[in-house]
């Protein structure tokens, strides 16, 4: 089983610019999340949803949109990224409103 | 918000025992622990789900008080493959909320 799938694994942007960060999984998992990792420091909510066609802002969305079409795809995207967004970001999905099974993430350097 | 952990970094011989607390400032649902190994994504280890309940998972258990809005992680006679950063996670509406995380580091 593929389980969460992120890509891309690794990205340097430079600021102002845009890009999406993908995210698939494969367990017909109805929560799905994005968290956000400083170093040193623990996970940040972003953006969470609760099923295809619901999206809902968690403890730090300013900078970023997310959409859900499928059951399966949850992108995140950035506009005119900034140095602060850089961190590693890790996409998350469950059956019930608990992340338990994490991508291995992407780690962002915006320069 | 944010429910704070303590404390911040355990250092322990192989066979040692740590307890790793996990407190909010609001009323929780439910209480989740994870593992986080360096440059790797956490890893889910268990959920409470009501107060007083009590969980175990191989020598790793733990408690979840909830008058008291507390859970505490018990990590017994530990292994090497204990070490990494252990965060809990409080369930509050749909959505979960990590600790500040708790650094755990086993040595031979």
């Amino acid at each position: 089983n593929a389980g969460v799938t992120q890509t891309p694994k690794f990205r340097i942007l430079k600021i102002g610019q845009s890009m999406t960060l993908q995210c698939t999984q494969d367990m017909n998992h109805n929560y799905m999340y994005w968290y956000r990792q400083d170093p040193g420091m623990g996970l940040k909510l972003i953006y969470y949803s609760v099923g295809a066609g619901i999206t809902d802002k968690g403890e730090v969305p300013n900078g970023y949109n997310v959409s859900r079409s499928t059951t399966e795809d949850f992108p995140l995207r950035l506009e005119l990224a900034a140095p602060s967004q850089t961190s590693v970001y890790f996409c998350a999905s469950s059956y019930s409103p608990q992340p338990q099974h994490f991508g291995d993430g992407t780690r962002l350097s915006i320069l | 918000q944010q429910p704070v952990q303590s404390p911040q970094a355990v250092i322990l011989r192989e066979g040692e025992d740590a307890v790793i607390n996990c407190s909010s400032s609001k009323a929780l649902y439910s209480v989740h622990w994870y593992r986080q190994k360096h440059g790797e994504a956490p890893v889910f280890l268990m959920i409470l789900l009501k107060g007083g309940e009590q969980k175990g998972h191989d020598k790793i258990s733990a408690s979840f008080n909830e008058k008291k809005q507390q859970s505490s992680l018990y990590l017994t006679a530990s292994q090497l493959s204990y070490s990494g950063t252990y965060f809990c996670g409080t369930e509050t509406t749909d959505k979960l909320i990590f600790g500040t995380g708790t650094r755990l580091q086993v040595f031979p």
